[in-house]
């Protein structure tokens, strides 16, 4: 059975730093493109992050480019996500979810339960 | 960036009766390679993660129920609930990933009426 576990989320002020994880299982890790998604409180979904299986492409939203890295380390069978000089506009709900294919350009199609994220002074 | 636009915002229909829901990407995510639609569909009940029901723009997720079908080509596309159920309440999202960023729609609430 897939299981997308997210932790690290909390409460940061605006200007810092935080670290997001997602541990997987149930599927052979690097196979797989894994992406990271948020969805704002009441909002809708907003796509953040691709990473490729074997974690040399990288790909990211506007919105978040130059502020977060997204990183995989398939001997931990983990997904990351650093966040840094963040801002209030990032509260959300953080999801990994996992690709249908190895490059990140097919649909996903298992989705971790979400980290929550605070970005509050 | 692609953006998709969904219509309606929300939707009410009764017990038994069909649901389309609309997306319109503002490019088309046809690639002509494959001739494949690079669209999804998403169902999010509350409190919930979304649920991949849709890929390829009409080819049904294993173990969703055939009510549910998807249509289109290009930049015109719609997910359609034959006969809505109540456990089919939820919000409903179409996701372009034909080229990063991989957008999503505004999403359409689908309710009971």
């Amino acid at each position: 059975e897939v299981q997308l576990v997210e932790s690290g989320g909390g409460v940061v002020q605006p200007g810092g730093s935080l670290r997001l994880s997602c541990a997987a299982s149930g599927f052979t890790f690097d196979d797989y493109a894994m992406h990271w998604v948020r969805q704002a409180p009441g909002k809708g979904l907003e796509w953040v992050s691709l990473i490729n299986g074997a974690g040399g492409s990288t790909y990211y939203a506007d919105s978040v480019k130059g502020r977060f890295t997204i990183s995989r380390d398939n001997s931990k069978n983990s997904l990351y996500l650093q966040m840094n000089s963040l801002k209030t506009e990032d509260t959300a709900l953080y999801y990994c979810a996992k690709d249908r294919n190895d490059y990140g350009d097919q649909a996903s199609d298992y989705w971790g339960q979400g980290t929550l994220v605070t970005v509050s002074s | 960036d692609i953006v998709m636009t969904q219509s309606p915002d929300s939707l009410a229909v009764s017990l038994g009766e069909r649901a389309a829901i609309n997306c319109k990407p503002s490019q088309s995510v046809l690639y002509s390679s494959n001739n494949k639609n690079y669209l999804a569909w998403y169902q999010q009940k509350p409190g919930q993660p979304p649920k991949l029901i849709i890929y390829w723009a009409s080819t049904r997720e294993s173990g969703v129920p055939d009510r549910f079908s998807g249509s289109g080509s290009g930049t015109d596309f719609t997910l359609t609930i034959s006969s809505l159920q109540a456990e089919d309440v939820a919000v409903y999202y179409c996701q372009q990933y034909y080229s990063s960023p991989y957008t999503f729609g505004q999403g359409t609430k689908l309710e009971i009426k």
